[in-house]
């Protein structure tokens, strides 16, 4: 079953603006990964955020966790047309499995 | 590090053929190795969950007779679409883990068309 939902499910805006994606799943996790994919290639990892954790950084980018609410938050600051691709949030399967099940992806334009 | 190549990118084959799909671990060993399908403008749907040297576990509604998954080694993994049909052409991925390690590295998918 689909555990994570990305909203928006498209966003568009201008190169230097900020991008919020947010992602809601169902179940309880240990911990919940965001990938990238430019349109017809592969996922490339962004960063993964742990269920004892509530916040994390890496460059540009912000993963926030609220695992009470059961989502999560990917900022990307001072955008740049090179960002745009469609973000996924995944999610471990229930009982630390290494299988990952997958929203249904934010797409992301930003305009130069 | 931790590189997932596929091969081939981009395959067009006829209706009633098999097409095989290579996933492979550049610089790692990849004790599990995930296939995902996905359709345009849509997410990644998990076929199948494979461990080298043991036989492939399937997600409920894959076929396993149709979809044929072979992990020979800790850095190749095999794909085959066997008797392919027009509704078999997608976007095939695969992935790899380093042994108990989370993170899920991505090969750059194989699309598949089916004429």
């Amino acid at each position: 079953s689909q555990q994570g939902e990305e909203d928006p499910q498209a966003l568009s805006i201008q190169e230097g603006e900020n991008a919020t994606m947010n992602c809601s799943y169902k179940t309880s996790i240990n911990n919940l990964q965001w990938y990238r994919q430019n349109s017809g290639r592969g996922l490339v990892h962004l960063i993964l955020i742990r269920s004892n954790e509530r916040e994390k950084h890496s460059g540009r980018l912000r993963v926030t966790l609220d695992t009470s609410k059961k989502s999560s938050s990917l900022l990307i600051t001072a955008s740049r047309a090179a960002d745009t691709a469609s973000y996924f949030c995944a999610t471990d399967a229930q009982g630390g499995s290494e299988k990952l099940v997958f929203g249904k992806g934010t797409k992301l334009t930003v305009n130069p | 590090g931790a590189v997932v190549s596929q091969h081939p990118s981009r395959v067009i084959c006829k209706s009633g053929t098999s097409v095989k799909i290579e996933c492979r671990s550049l610089d790692f060993q990849a004790t599990t190795m995930f296939w995902y399908r996905q359709f345009p403008k849509k997410s990644l749907m998990l076929m199948a969950t494979s461990n080298e040297g043991s036989k492939a576990t399937y997600e409920q509604g894959v076929e396993k007779d149709k979809f044929l998954i072979n992990h020979a080694s800790l850095t190749l993994s095999t794909l085959t679409v066997t008797s392919a049909h027009p509704e078999d052409s997608s976007f095939y991925i695969c992935s790899a883990t380093v042994a108990a390690k989370d993170t899920q590295y991505f090969g750059p998918g194989t699309r598949l068309t089916v004429l």
